[in-house]
């Protein structure tokens, strides 16, 4: 089966820009996470949905991130405006949805290599 | 709160000899625990994982590891280390549950000598 897609692989952009960044998760995946890996560190969750609802944006910076998926399948993260904090890797995850645990395996994107001059 | 500690941030080792990477867990309760491998340049995989079955877990390419909750330990082996193992390895605890909120360690990373 086809894995999660993720583009751009690569953005550079200047502080106080504004970037996207795009995923498509496994086929019939309810459950699509956005993570933040900054470097030397592991990845750190942004913002989880179920299907085009949002169930956890707690570590989410709101005053300048975004994130939608409309319609319950691919989903957007944007940054407005673009701090040089925010260079980093951002993952997209996705997940089947089920009371048990075993079935909530993540599987994860290659990355979009954020940098932020 | 949960949280993941990896006790070292780089391990090196020569092919052919035993891996080990160690790994602490705090959790409130009955964790899920997984171990994810990131080559470069490439997605997070998934190795092995627990969710209260077998106390010894074996994942894919020789791994395993062993759940100790009176240690709160949770390490990583493989008895002969391949080049194609050198990645960064990141232990990771879930409470579980229809969110299953994963909560990663800083990582290690797993350089291999020929």
């Amino acid at each position: 089966e086809a894995g999660v897609a993720q583009s751009p692989r690569y953005k550079i952009i200047e502080k106080r820009q504004s970037v996207a960044f795009w995923c498509n998760p496994i086929s019939g995946h309810a459950t699509l996470y956005w993570y933040q890996q900054i470097l030397g560190q592991g990845p750190k969750l942004l913002i989880q949905f179920q299907n085009n609802g949002v169930v956890d944006d707690s570590q989410l910076p709101k005053d300048r991130f975004s994130a939608e998926r409309l319609k319950g399948v691919d989903s957007t993260l944007k940054i407005q405006p673009a701090k040089l904090e925010d260079s980093a890797v951002y993952l997209c995850a996705s997940s089947l949805v089920g009371q048990v645990v075993t079935k909530n395996i993540q599987y994860f994107g290659a990355g979009t290599r954020l940098s932020v001059l | 709160a949960q949280s993941v500690t990896q006790l070292d941030s780089h391990v090196s080792v020569s092919e052919g000899t035993p891996v080990l990477l160690r790994c602490n867990y705090s959790s409130s309760y009955s964790p899920s625990l997984f171990w994810y491998v990131q080559h470069p340049n490439k997605g997070l995989q998934l190795l092995l994982k627990y969710t209260s079955a077998a106390t010894l877990v074996k994942g894919i390419n020789g791994f395993e590891a062993e759940f100790k909750k009176s240690e709160t330990s949770f390490h990583l082996t493989k008895p002969s280390a391949h080049m194609s193992d050198a990645a960064e390895y990141f232990c990771v605890v879930s409470e579980g549950g229809s969110q299953g909120n994963l909560i990663f360690g800083k990582g290690t990373k797993l350089s291999v000598k020929p």
